[in-house]
C-alpha cells in the first residue's frame, strides 16, 4: 500500500537558523498537505500543494512539490519558538485517501 | 463559526469494553474522516464517510466500525478493545473529500487498561 515517509525524525535547531524536512512517498501522488501538530495539540493544515514542481511560501514556511510527484519539502528560515511542534506531510494517491508520514518533531533552542 | 468538536475529550476502558466516540463536522462540511495515533505517531486512517456511508477503509479490523448522520455528524465504534487501541482518535472533516484539507477536532484520549 501506499507509504509516506518523512526525514528526519526528530529536528533540535537553534533560534534563528533555517531547516528543511522531507516527505518521501512509495508512489506518485495526486496531491499533497502539510500540518503542524503542536505539542498536546491537533493537526492543523498549513497548506496544499498540487502541481508539479509546485513552490508555495507562508511567511518564513517553504513548500516544494517535487518535479516527479513523489516527494516534497518543507523548508523554515529563521527559526523562532512559535515553530515548535511537527510537522506532517500527507498525500493522496490515486484511489486512496490522505496518507500521514511519522512526522518531523521540531525542538528550537533559544 | 464551530470547529470540529469531539466527546469525550479523554475516556479510560478496560479491555474488552466497547466504547462509542463522537464527532460534529466544521459547520458546511460533509465529509467525516476517523485516525487513530498513537504517541508519537502520523495519524493512520482508519474510514471515511459521505452521504451516510463508509466510502472507504484502512488497515483496521471489523471491531472498528462507524456511521454517519444525515447532520453529517459521526461515530465511530470500537468493540473487544485491546491494550494496543489506547491512541488518540482524530475527527477531521472537509467538503466532498480531501482535495482541500482537513480540519481537524482535538480528538478523544482512550486508554484501554
Amino acid at each position: 500500500g501506499q507509504q509516506v515517509m518523512q526525514i528526519p525524525q526528530y529536528q533540535h535547531v537553534q533560534e534563528g537558523e533555517d531547516f528543511t524536512t522531507y516527505c518521501n512517498s512509495s508512489t506518485t501522488l495526486s496531491n499533497i498537505q502539510w500540518y503542524k501538530q503542536r505539542p498536546g495539540g491537533h493537526p492543523v493544515f498549513l497548506i496544499q500543494l498540487v502541481k508539479s514542481g509546485e513552490v508555495k511560501k507562508q511567511k518564513r514556511l517553504t513548500f516544494q512539490f517535487g518535479e516527479a510527484k513523489k516527494n516534497s519539502s518543507l523548508h523554515i528560515t529563521a527559526t523562532q519558538t512559535t515553530d515548535v511542534g511537527t510537522y506532517f506531510c500527507a498525500g493522496i494517491a490515486a484511489g486512496n485517501k490522505l496518507t500521514f508520514g511519522g512526522g518531523t518533531r521540531v525542538l528550537v533552542k533559544p | 463559526d464551530a470547529g470540529v468538536t469531539q466527546s469525550p475529550t479523554h475516556l479510560i476502558k478496560t479491555r474488552g469494553q466497547q466504547v462509542t466516540l463522537r464527532c460534529s463536522p466544521k459547520s458546511g462540511h460533509d465529509t467525516v474522516s476517523w485516525y487513530q495515533q498513537a504517541l508519537g505517531q502520523g495519524p493512520q486512517f482508519i474510514f471515511q464517510y459521505y452521504e451516510e456511508e463508509e466510502r472507504q477503509r484502512g488497515n483496521f479490523p471489523d471491531r472498528f466500525s462507524g456511521h454517519q448522520f444525515p447532520n453529517y455528524s459521526s461515530e465511530l465504534n470500537v468493540n473487544a478493545l485491546l491494550l494496543g487501541d489506547s491512541a488518540l482518535y482524530l475527527c477531521a472533516s472537509s467538503l466532498g473529500g480531501e482535495w482541500y484539507g482537513y480540519t481537524f477536532g482535538s480528538g478523544t484520549r482512550l486508554t484501554v487498561v
